[in-house]
């Protein structure tokens, strides 16, 4: 089936560590979008990619980065700069970021800090 | 500012009674308004609509836009305890930043 895959559901992290969240997607879209959602608070964009080797940041780009080296794949990666990286990150991914197309959504991850 | 506003923020409501879900919104260069539905992890498409009056059906759910007023609605019949869920509204601006301005959402609990 179709679709996007994050990895892992669950994420710990230690003060002071980099942690990679994981995301593939299979649906053939160029645009790939990374989301932070946190309760009261509406999904907010942290990065997104059109096409490969190219991104951009979004809102909150801040203790983050990324990579787009193939299409499938989005990684992101919190880094020890995040002062307050727990959250929800949701994986998002659209035909092209130009195109009047909805986003489909990864089923998130949860980082937690230890 | 473009902005994205839902209401109410959260409603409970009984099996089979009727819902509207409320998006307004101010977004300069309107291009789309979506509606997604988020259980406890994925939001799910549900509707996108582009044009004034024209009413989106799936099953039991509804949606219009009033580009005029700058607002929308979603309408759930005969709620199911399964319809409990966040509803999140956004607004694709269309300008060369081309992004999605997400509402906070409402969340709907569903009794039976």
């Amino acid at each position: 089936d179709g679709g996007i895959t994050q990895s892992p559901k669950y994420l710990f992290r230690k003060e002071g560590q980099n942690v990679t969240l994981s995301c593939e997607q299979n649906l053939n879209h160029d645009a790939m979008y990374w989301y932070r959602q946190d309760p009261g608070q509406g999904l907010r964009l942290i990065y997104y990619s059109q096409i490969v080797n190219d991104f951009q940041k979004g809102d909150i780009a801040e203790g983050y980065s990324v990579s787009r080296e193939k299409k499938e794949s989005f990684p992101l990666t919190v880094t020890s700069a995040q002062k307050n990286p727990t959250a929800f990150y949701l994986c998002a991914s659209s035909i092209a970021r130009n195109s009047n197309q909805p986003q489909h959504f990864g089923d998130g991850t949860r980082l937690s800090i230890l | 500012e473009d902005k994205v506003v839902q209401s109410p923020l959260s409603l409970v409501v009984h099996e089979g009674d009727t819902v509207t879900l409320n998006c307004s919104y101010e977004v300069t260069n309107f291009r789309s308004l979506l509606w997604y539905k988020q259980e406890k992890k994925a939001p799910t498409f549900l509707f996108m609509l582009t044009s004034s009056g024209i009413e989106k059906k799936s099953g039991r759910l509804s949606s219009i836009l009033d580009k005029k007023e700058l607002f929308s609605i979603l309408n759930i019949t005969a709620t199911q305890t399964g319809d409990s869920a966040i509803y999140l509204c956004a607004v694709l601006n269309a300008g060369n930043n081309r992004k999605l301005i997400w509402g906070l959402g409402t969340s709907l609990a569903v009794n039976p």
